[in-house]
């Protein structure tokens, strides 16, 4: 039971390069988010998701991509690294039971370094 | 504009005393609120949550309190051990949407 997987766990990238973070859940789990950490800062929203298709934007969408082809997998893409977007990432994915609130499970992050 | 804020950055506690990790939110339409710890290099992992209907949930050395009139929640941890050091988060959503907005953040720091 793998749980919320992000790969890679390191990344270092040069200013104006691209990459995709990856993000897979084995749990079946309908909503997936991803999350950033700085310091100060705390935890904020980039991009979620809903189900597969339907991506929205969250508090600081902007520099970053994400599509939602499958349940299981929800890739962000920086499209020309800025150092602002040097952080820690977190992937997230949560699900409904009945209506109810449930909690969101979190990967064991993505840390990404751009110089 | 933060909708959830933590305004004690850390917070240094003797073992087996209770931490009293406090979280403020603004918007009133929030109706489910979580606590989650988080260690170095790891992901945030699910600690405690209450809903809005109720004001107390307890689990174990954990309690969470809601204050709704003045849109407060506050973990209590009793007692604490050297284990509990680490980053704590409050977290906030509404019914019927899957956007968890987070705190900043406290750091206890459990002493022995």
């Amino acid at each position: 039971n793998a749980g919320v997987t992000q790969t890679p766990k390191f990344q270092v990238l040069k200013t104006g390069q691209s990459m995709t973070l990856q993000c897979a859940q084995d749990m079946n789990h309908e909503y997936m988010s991803w999350y950033r950490q700085d310091p100060g800062m705390g935890l904020r929203l980039i991009h979620y998701s809903v189900g597969a298709g339907i991506t929205d934007q969250g508090e600081v969408p902007n520099g970053y991509n994400v599509s939602r082809s499958t349940t299981e997998d929800f890739p962000l893409r920086l499209l020309s690294a800025a150092p602002s977007q040097t952080s820690v990432y977190f992937c997230a994915s949560s699900y409904s039971r009945g209506g109810w609130n449930t909690e969101a499970f979190f990967g064991q992050g993505t840390r990404l370094t751009v110089v | 504009d933060q909708q959830v804020k933590q305004n004690s950055p850390s917070l240094s506690v003797q073992e087996g005393r209770i931490s009293i990790l406090n979280c403020d939110y603004t918007n009133s339409m929030f109706d489910y609120f979580l606590w989650y710890k988080k260690y170095p290099a790891e992901g945030p992992t699910f600690l405690i949550s209450i809903s809005s209907i109720k004001d107390k949930n307890e689990d174990g050395r954990f309690t969470v309190f809601l204050n709704k009139s003045a849109k407060h929640l506050s973990l209590h941890i009793v007692p604490s051990q050297p284990g509990d050091s680490a980053v704590y988060f409050c977290a906030a959503k509404t019914s019927g949407t899957y956007k968890y907005i987070f705190g900043t953040g406290t750091r206890l720091k459990v002493l022995a």
